[in-house]
């Protein structure tokens, strides 16, 4: 099973919106409601930011929102702030109890 | 607030085989509620999921790793462990271990770096 595709980089400015893409196949993302979404500051731990496509976490801002279209998830980080600076990865249920993530995306902070 | 954290060597030979613990606090390994899993990270790479398991011994492997790995569960010390076999340098990595919610990881360890290397 290949990797999620996600862009290498995204950036914006304080204050803008920015939206992250992750694209998968009818067999992962397009196949199941299960897109979670994870943020990952340099030496950290990931944190988990969005699940079930759509779904936030007790504590993670609603400035993080998800979606889906067809085989393409996406993650919108609205009013940019200093601290989103992070990496974004994606991941997605690829069936027979198979979980996949995304390569990645950094997230720039202008 | 549920804790994780992984423990085992550092350093494993090329060939050899990569052992992990991951210890559970303040939270039951045994809740029916979730699973538990182990993803790994390259060096300035992205995340790959490795495995994961039930309190019952159900687990699931990824299909690329799984003539190498094998996930177990101590419900009695609250542990769940992870073993790799055969690694070459391309298993030199973070490991994370952390708790499964249906297909999601909420809660992770901090992660342990373990190299392969003579």
């Amino acid at each position: 099973q290949s990797a999620l595709t996600q862009p290498p980089s995204a950036s914006g400015s304080p204050g803008q919106s920015v939206t992250i893409s992750c694209t998968g196949t009818s067999s992962d993302v397009g196949g199941y409601n299960y897109v979670s979404w994870y943020q990952q500051h340099p030496g950290k731990a990931p944190k988990l930011m969005i699940y079930e496509v759509n779904k936030r976490p007790s504590g993670v801002p609603d400035r993080f929102s998800g979606s889906k279209s067809g085989n393409t998830a996406s993650l919108t980080v609205s009013g940019l702030q200093a601290e989103d600076e992070a990496d974004y990865y994606c991941s997605s249920y690829a069936g027979s109890n198979n979980c996949m993530f995304g390569g990645g995306t950094k997230l720039t902070v202008l | 607030q549920l804790q994780l954290q992984e423990s085992g060597p550092g350093l494993v030979k090329p060939s050899e085989t990569l052992s992990l613990t991951c210890s559970v606090s303040y939270g039951s390994i045994s809740s029916n509620s979730y699973y538990w899993g182990w993803i790994r990270q390259p060096p300035g790479k992205g995340l790959e999921w490795t495995g994961t398991i039930y309190y019952s011994g159900s687990k699931y492997y990824n299909p690329s790793l799984k003539s190498r790995v094998t996930i177990s569960v101590d419900t009695s010390k609250n542990q769940f462990s992870l073993k790799l076999s055969s690694v070459t340098a391309a298993d030199t990595a973070v490991y994370y271990c952390a708790r499964q919610r249906g297909y999601h990881f909420d809660y992770w360890g901090q992660g342990t770096l373990v190299t392969v290397s003579s």
